[in-house]
């Protein structure tokens, strides 16, 4: 099955510091990617659709300054969280589309636990 | 616009009883459906999805889910519960409306099974 892969699983900041989280598809081009945030105990909040090759579209409230996605390549897309600040801290989960595959379905990454000292 | 309701945010169970994890979803259009099954501190793996013809779809691991179009539902069932099974379940929906099948998530039901 698809594979999604995301890097660091945690990492550990400081407050005004940028932190990069990358997402990876290992074995198939992901035309699309998603970026999530997950508060504890609470569902996955979608922050912005990424598309290889153009610019992310950001959902309404999302600061787009502030989380910078790149998605340079059918395999990679990147996160990054500028100025970081506590309130940051969180869960953020990827995910991808095989636009080869009919099953609509998305593939999701393990996470990256953020926190911001 | 979609959305998703899980009624029940937390669901304690013992071991080998039935289980049922409601979820309604509200959308205008035709959507697909899935549940999605998070363990502790790791990402999403899904469990089943409904994307079209036969109503009941099944999980390799006893989960069976109905899609009811008149009652808007997908409610996730398993008839014996293993402990292995404690989890967080996320139900979702995507609808066809734009290029990208965006989902809309529940806010996921905790499922407890007791020894």
């Amino acid at each position: 099955g698809a594979v999604v892969s995301q890097h660091p699983s945690w990492v550990i900041c400081k407050s005004g510091t940028s932190v990069k989280i990358e997402c990876r598809s290992l074995d198939f081009q992901a035309t699309t990617m998603f970026w999530y945030r997950q508060f504890p105990k609470k569902s996955l909040m979608l922050m912005a659709t990424s598309n290889e090759g153009s610019k992310a579209t950001y959902e309404q409230g999302v600061e787009k300054d502030k989380f910078l996605i790149n998605h340079a390549s059918l395999t990679l897309s990147t996160l990054t969280v500028t100025s970081a600040h506590p309130e940051d801290s969180s869960f953020y989960i990827c995910s991808a589309r095989d636009p080869g595959s009919h099953s609509y379905e998305q593939y999701f990454g393990p996470g990256t636990r953020l926190t911001v000292t | 616009a979609q959305s998703v309701t899980q009624l029940d945010s937390q669901v304690p169970v013992f071991e080998e009883a039935p289980v049922e994890l409601r979820c309604n979803y509200s959308s205008s259009v035709s959507v697909y459906l899935f549940w999605y099954v998070q363990y502790p501190n790791q990402g999403l793996q899904l469990l089943l999805k409904y994307l079209s013809g036969s109503t009941l779809v099944e999980s390799i691991n006893g989960f069976e889910a109905e899609f009811n179009k008149s009652q808007t539902s997908f409610h996730l069932r398993k008839p014996s519960v293993h402990i292995s099974d404690t989890a967080e379940y996320f139900c979702a929906v995507s609808d066809f409306s734009g290029s990208n099948y965006k989902l809309t998530f529940g806010k996921g039901t905790l499922l407890t099974v007791n020894p």
